[in-house]
């Protein structure tokens, strides 16, 4: 029972553009998600979160939305830099339940 | 350094052999976690401590799998008799947790094993 599912395995992107990364979650009393970016050879480092109240959070570059009637949440990135190439996975926090994650490659 | 910090981070072990991995967390956390990562997947939970105290484990966790904590500080994750299945990236993550936060996770880089 996949809980958390990125649809996407990869996504290419050029720089400057706007890179868009898709979670869908089943549970609804998930309460906050986060996102992790992971290079290759490294364990996967925290990037942003929201909380369920919120619909939207920003963190310079990065903005995570939160469709809570969808259980949809996305990752938006803008603008994209080729250092922003690496695996993305969304993750609720029952169980630190991860998603398969979506490959994000950003063409200089 | 004061981050996650795994070892070995890469073992190749023959089928059927024993294989121990360490994790120290950063030192003020007193939670730590254990995933498994295969190719094209994303971390599996396998199991976590609060302080010395294991909470859960996953179903994932077969009676060959051991995990400690003894002082609630590092932990080792020991896989007796091993099978070419459980090759794969062995993630320590650590977080502090506090009141209704779970906190944040901190990855190590992990321990490759390679199961012949």
């Amino acid at each position: 029972d996949q809980q958390v599912k990125q649809n996407s395995p990869s996504l290419s992107v050029q720089e400057g553009r706007i890179s868009i990364l898709n979670c869908d979650y089943t549970n609804s009393m998930f309460d906050y998600f986060l996102w992790y970016k992971k290079y290759p050879a490294e364990g996967p480092t925290f990037l942003i979160s929201i909380s369920s109240i919120k619909d939207k959070n920003e963190d310079g570059r990065f903005t995570v939305f939160l469709n809570k009637s969808a259980k949809h949440l996305s990752l938006h990135i803008v603008p994209s830099q080729p250092g922003d190439s690496a695996v993305y996975f969304c993750a609720a926090p029952n169980k630190y339940i991860f998603g398969t994650g979506t490959r994000l490659k950003v063409l200089a | 350094d004061t981050g996650v910090s795994q070892n070995p981070r890469h073992k190749i072990t023959k089928r059927g052999q024993n294989v121990t991995f360490r994790c120290d967390p950063i030192s003020e956390h007193n939670r730590l976690y254990w995933y498994r990562q295969t190719l094209g997947q994303g971390p599996e939970f396998l199991t976590y401590f609060q302080n010395e105290a294991q909470l859960e484990k996953s179903r994932l966790l077969s009676d060959r799998f051991s995990a400690e904590r003894p002082k609630g500080s590092f932990s080792t994750l020991e896989i007796q008799r091993t099978e070419q299945g459980d090759s794969a990236m062995y993630l320590c993550a650590s977080s502090l947790l506090s009141g209704r936060n779970t906190g944040e996770l901190f990855f190590g880089e992990g321990s490759r094993l390679t199961v012949l």
